[in-house]
């Protein structure tokens, strides 16, 4: 009764560093998203997906990349990391886009030296 | 984009007072949905409202969507020490850049025993 998983739950990367923010979830859910809690700014989409293949942007995307190959497994890629970019990470996930209830990971703390 | 306006940002309470706090938006939502999340976890969905002027009861939480549908609160009776956690408001409408969660910023709840 796994739900959906993040790894790592912790990571200091320095400025200009690459890095994939895994998010896997096993309840075979289309819909898929991220999203970026910064404190008192609540939680804001960066990219979300509706099926295996699709993709598409939220309300802060710049600076990250998603692909979404299997139904599974939702990555979310930092190509060139930015002290912006420190931040926790939730990615959540439900069985289609609109339906209510979403599942949310524990979360990926990240800083950006 | 769509904002939620959330309020109050914080609360300190002594254990056994009544809580509340609301949302409004300058949009319509088609649900609203309210979450909790406690330190170094993902947000958990409390209640989910799915119509205008709807009131819903989740043991000693109970939250109304307004009949404008751009509003709603959440009343929590008789506060306990384990209600400690951040409260988070969140609207949702259907379909296509509109099917996603839009969060309110927080209501940062403190019990005192």
């Amino acid at each position: 009764n796994a739900g959906v998983t993040q790894t790592p739950k912790f990571q200091v990367l320095k400025t200009g560093q690459s890095m994939t923010l895994q998010c896997a979830q096993d309840m075979n859910h289309e819909y898929m998203s991220w999203y970026r809690q910064d404190p008192g700014m609540g939680l804001r989409l960066i990219h979300y997906s509706v099926g295996a293949g699709i993709t598409d942007q939220g309300e802060v995307p710049n600076g990250y990349n998603v692909s979404r190959s299997t139904t599974e497994d939702f990555p979310l890629r930092l190509l060139s990391a930015a002290p912006s970019q420190t931040s926790v990470y939730f990615c959540a996930s439900s069985y289609s886009q609109g339906a209510f209830g979403y599942t949310f990971g524990s979360g990926t703390r990240l800083t950006v030296v | 984009g769509q904002q939620l306006n959330q309020s109050p940002q914080s609360m300190f309470i002594q254990e056994g007072e009544d809580v509340s706090m609301n949302c409004t938006s300058s949009s319509i939502f088609n649900t609203w949905l309210w979450y909790k999340q406690e330190p170094g976890e993902g947000p958990v969905l409390l209640i989910a409202l799915y119509k205008a002027g709807e009131l819903t009861s989740n043991g000693r939480l109970t939250a109304q969507f307004g009949i404008t549908r751009k509003d709603s609160f959440l009343n929590i009776s008789a506060s306990i020490p384990s209600d400690v956690g951040i409260y988070f408001c969140a609207g949702l409408n259907y379909g296509g850049s509109q099917g996603n969660l839009i969060f309110g910023k927080g209501t940062k709840l403190s019990v005192k025993p």
